[in-house]
């Protein structure tokens, strides 16, 4: 059954604390991985979408990487603004269903 | 211009009601989604059409019932509302089913609550 699990359950950090968010998978065949950002009252936005083993990609303070049972979601030097639950999903191959995972709620402190 | 909306934003009503919840997009997609998100915020795809055709359907109470007029539309309708389905419902739409761009864009989302 596919499923996707993302850890911490909630992170905090201090300004300029860099760490990363993990998301692993299983699904019968990857058709991506995608990361959204939820902030609190909205819907998720976009962030990255990831297709194979090795793939990066990166956008300001953010990274995200892939291997064939997980994914990470590096911050690096994380400003308060960054603060906002962190949405992976994965899509399906076989099935073309996209699950997502529980969220991980990321708490910047200045 | 807003590219998912919904409407409306909150919703309260009583237990047994009947209500609907409209989506509207202007990005030109061909796929459309209803998710729901529950107080754990654990989201979950209920729903999706292509071409006003369905072509997902999780395994929902029959109570809801969605509708797709055209391309840019996917409505809700759910009939006798129960506390249980008090969440967030939230309306997604991408390029196309199955296509290469496949990122999701999400409306605001509409708060139901039932008492």
């Amino acid at each position: 059954e596919d499923q996707v699990t993302q850890s911490p359950e909630a992170l905090r950090l201090q300004e300029g604390e860099s760490s990363s968010l993990n998301c692993s998978y299983t699904v019968s065949g990857l058709r991506g991985l995608f990361w959204y950002r939820q902030d609190p009252g909205k819907g998720p936005e976009f962030l990255f979408t990831l297709y194979s083993a090795g793939e990066e990609k990166e956008k300001e303070r953010l990274k995200a990487t892939l291997t064939k049972k997980e994914s990470f979601l590096h911050i690096t030097a994380p400003k308060p603004e960054d603060s906002a639950t962190y949405l992976c999903a994965v899509r399906d191959s076989g099935t073309y269903k996209y699950i997502f995972g529980t969220g991980t709620r990321l708490k910047v402190l200045a | 211009d807003t590219a998912v909306s919904q409407t409306p934003k909150y919703l309260v009503t009583q237990m047994g009601n009947d209500k609907s919840i409209k989506c509207e997009q202007n990005l030109g997609h061909d796929t459309m989604y209803w998710y729901k998100q529950d107080s754990k915020k654990f989201l979950k795809i209920m729903f999706s059409y292509n071409n006003k055709e369905l072509i997902i359907n999780e395994t929902v109470p029959n109570r809801f019932s969605p509708k797709s007029p055209d391309k840019a539309h996917l409505n809700l309708h759910i009939n006798s509302l129960e506390l249980g389905d008090s969440a967030v419902y939230f309306c997604a739409s991408s390029q196309q089913f199955g296509g290469a761009e496949e990122t999701q864009y999400f409306g605001p989302g509409t708060r139901l609550l039932v008492l």
